[in-house]
């Protein structure tokens, strides 16, 4: 079963709101947690990394005042795209590692008109 | 940064056996995954190298030389359902994870 659980999975917000997704972790403690975009028929690409109670790190050309993280939780990141416009639709995925392994949620496809 | 090669498409015929290889290039090596992915759907998770040499795991196997900077993911049996993007993934020593462009492999009948 799922590792990593993802909400929505699908997502329609008209230009200008702002849109959060969650990304949680089953049965785990998660104090770090990725986030990543992907845009059809090219790879992943990391937008930040989430901590556990800290500021999150965001990769060079990520907006972190678009793009707002937060990690309250062991268990819970969120990722609220603000002020969203038609060039942010895309497929937002989180992930979070166990062990060795990153497991990744089912995704959220955001869709922004 | 990472510098992740891999082929963009393969094609196999289904019962065949396929390599799709991987090149790298980083500074803080902790890791080599490959993940299936379907159209619109997240990566799933397939197998992990750290240390050299090769990881079987039913049809799929995985092989790492760290000191070539390669690795390659080894389908065999080949089946329709095998059909998806195959992405390699180099992780750095904070966990980080950087794709390659993926390989979308097509098995056919």
């Amino acid at each position: 079963g799922a590792v990593v659980s993802q909400h929505p999975s699908w997502v329609i917000c008209k230009s200008g709101t702002s849109v959060k997704i969650e990304c949680r972790s089953l049965d785990f403690q998660a104090t770090t947690m990725f986030w990543y975009r992907q845009f059809p028929k090219q790879s992943l690409m990391l937008m930040a990394t989430s901590n556990e109670g800290s500021k999150a790190t965001y990769e060079q050309g990520v907006e972190k005042d678009k793009f707002l993280i937060n990690h309250a939780s062991l268990t819970l990141s969120t990722l609220t795209v603000t002020s969203a416009h038609p060039e942010d639709s895309s497929f937002y995925i989180c992930s979070a590692l166990m062990g060795n392994t990153i497991y990744f949620g089912e995704g959220s496809w955001l869709t922004v008109v | 940064g990472q510098n992740i090669d891999q082929p963009t498409e393969m094609t196999a015929t289904e019962g065949a056996i396929v390599q799709i290889n991987c090149t790298y290039q980083t500074s803080g090596f902790n890791g080599l995954f490959w993940y299936q992915q379907h159209a619109g759907e997240a990566p799933t998770f397939l197998s992990y190298n750290v240390l050299d040499g090769l990881e079987e795991k039913g049809r799929f196997s995985s092989f790492l030389s760290r000191s070539k900077g390669y690795s390659y993911l080894l389908l065999k049996e080949l089946q329709m359902k095998d059909s998806a993007s195959y992405l390699c993934a180099v992780r750095e020593r904070d966990y980080k994870l950087s794709f390659g462009a993926g390989t979308t492999v097509t098995v056919r009948a």
